[in-house]
């Protein structure tokens, strides 16, 4: 099972809203990550956990708060965004965290549209 | 700065052609190579990924190495409407115990005409 699920498919918010982005992999990787991708660009990394420890953040604003309850789920809380911040939100899995074996799989992801 | 680039496209070939994406990379000491796919509006897909120089094969599809040449290739034999997508190059920069960070091209637009 190469599955990455991710809640919800879609999201509107206001700038003064605070909602939370789920992610959940069973397919016992130890690492995951986060990515935002505007349209027709590459998307960009935001945060790695491994092992449950964030390991990597890309400079992102504190208005994105990533957590990782447990090896399986990753979670980003929003909060006081800005219509910029409108993108589509990719969750990814790998084994580890880097070398070999550190094949990335993606979620479906969030669409976010920030009013 | 670390980069990787791709000709943006569109890359146009006829259904049954065989389909040749490129991709240069710019940091000697990358390890690994993955090409996704992305259909419009949807999330990549891991198609391929190599690590050592030479071929490797799966299906349809042909990933390429070079390190002394610092290029990645895709190649798509017998090319279908449905491959029509962004290709997305990435490469891990890093080895070994690190932090595993993809950075990516900016993709390929295939088209593939019936």
């Amino acid at each position: 099972d190469t599955e990455v699920t991710q809640t919800p498919k879609h999201l509107v918010m206001g700038m003064t809203n605070k909602k939370s982005l789920k992610c959940e992999q069973h397919m016992g990787h130890r690492a995951m990550y986060w990515y935002k991708q505007k349209a027709k660009k590459p998307p960009e990394l935001m945060f790695v956990y491994s092992y449950e420890k964030l390991s990597i953040n890309e400079s992102v604003p504190s208005r994105f708060s990533p957590e990782c309850p447990n090896s399986s789920l990753l979670n980003l809380h929003l909060h006081a965004l800005q219509p910029e911040d409108s993108a589509l939100y990719l969750c990814a899995s790998s084994q580890e965290g880097g070398g070999w074996g550190n094949e990335q799989f993606f979620g479906p992801g969030t669409r976010l549209t920030v009013l | 700065q670390k980069e990787v680039e791709q000709n943006s496209g569109p890359l146009s070939v006829p259904e049954g052609a065989i389909a040749s994406l490129n991709c240069t990379y710019s940091d000697r000491g990358s390890q690994s190579f993955f090409w996704y796919r992305q259909y419009s509006g949807k999330s990549p897909e891991l198609i391929m990924f190599i690590y050592s120089n030479g071929d490797k094969e799966d299906g349809r599809f042909t990933a390429q190495l070079n390190k002394a040449s610092q290029y990645v290739s895709l190649l798509i034999r017998d090319s279908q409407p449905s491959d029509s997508a962004t290709y997305l190059c990435a490469v891990n920069p890093n080895y070994g115990g690190s932090q595993g960070n993809l950075i990516f091209g900016k993709g390929t637009k295939l088209s593939v005409k019936p």
